[in-house]
């Protein structure tokens, strides 16, 4: 019973270069969310997913694209990587539609240099 | 802008202690609050989740809820090292997503 799984769990990217971070659940919840976390700043939420089809902005979106594959899958991608969205990631889901996030992977850890 | 204040902390109490965790909201029509846990490195955890006035206890843990006042606490009673983590407090609002605060570190002294 995997829950949440996130790829990568590292990465350093360089300015200016992409790349999409990965979230799978196996619990068949509705809900999905991204979240980044900073120092000393909590977890800020990017895009969230009520439901299958439908994803919408959360708090800190600028920089950021998401796409709800399925029921199960919910990518973020980063086009143009920039220092400032170094940070930890976070994908999170909930049975609930828009509720609050239940189960968290357990991260990814993005370096932009 | 709904904000969720904390205190950064650390918080330290000695082990055996009760651990009190403060959490303020801005918005009076919140309607569901929530307490995570967060160790070092790891991902957050959902612990207790309070939705009426008053005390809600499982366990060691009390979440208190006192929406006149707009703020909402845990409690964890004979805290233990392995208690020593963040706990982040979050708030549910109407159809709004969660707002977190950033987190209380907790630092239970054996």
């Amino acid at each position: 019973n995997a829950g949440v799984t996130q790829t990568p769990k590292f990465q350093v990217l360089k300015t200016g270069q992409s790349m999409t971070l990965q979230c799978a659940q196996d619990m068949n919840h509705n809900s999905m969310y991204w979240y980044r976390q900073d120092p000393g700043m909590g977890l800020r939420l990017i895009y969230y997913s009520a439901s299958e089809g439908t994803t919408d902005k959360g708090e800190v979106p600028n920089g950021y694209n998401v796409s709800r594959l399925n029921k199960r899958e919910f990518s973020l991608r980063l086009e143009s990587a920039a220092p400032s969205q170094t940070s930890v990631y976070f994908c999170a889901s909930s049975h609930l539609t828009g509720g609050q996030p239940q189960h968290f992977g357990d991260g990814t850890r993005l370096s932009i240099l | 802008q709904k904000e969720v204040e904390q205190n950064s902390g650390p918080l330290s109490v000695p082990e055996g202690a009760i651990a009190s965790l403060n959490c303020t909201y801005s918005d009076r029509g919140s309607q569901s609050f929530f307490w995570y846990r967060q160790y070092s490195g790891k991902s957050p955890e959902l612990i207790m989740f309070i939705y009426s006035n008053g005390d809600k206890e499982d366990g060691r843990f009390t979440a208190q809820l006192n929406k006149a006042s707009q703020y909402v606490s845990l409690l964890i009673r004979d805290s233990q090292p392995s208690d020593s983590a963040t706990y982040l407090c979050a708030v549910l609002s109407g159809n709004t997503p969660l707002v977190f605060g950033k987190g209380t570190r907790l630092s239970v002294i054996a």
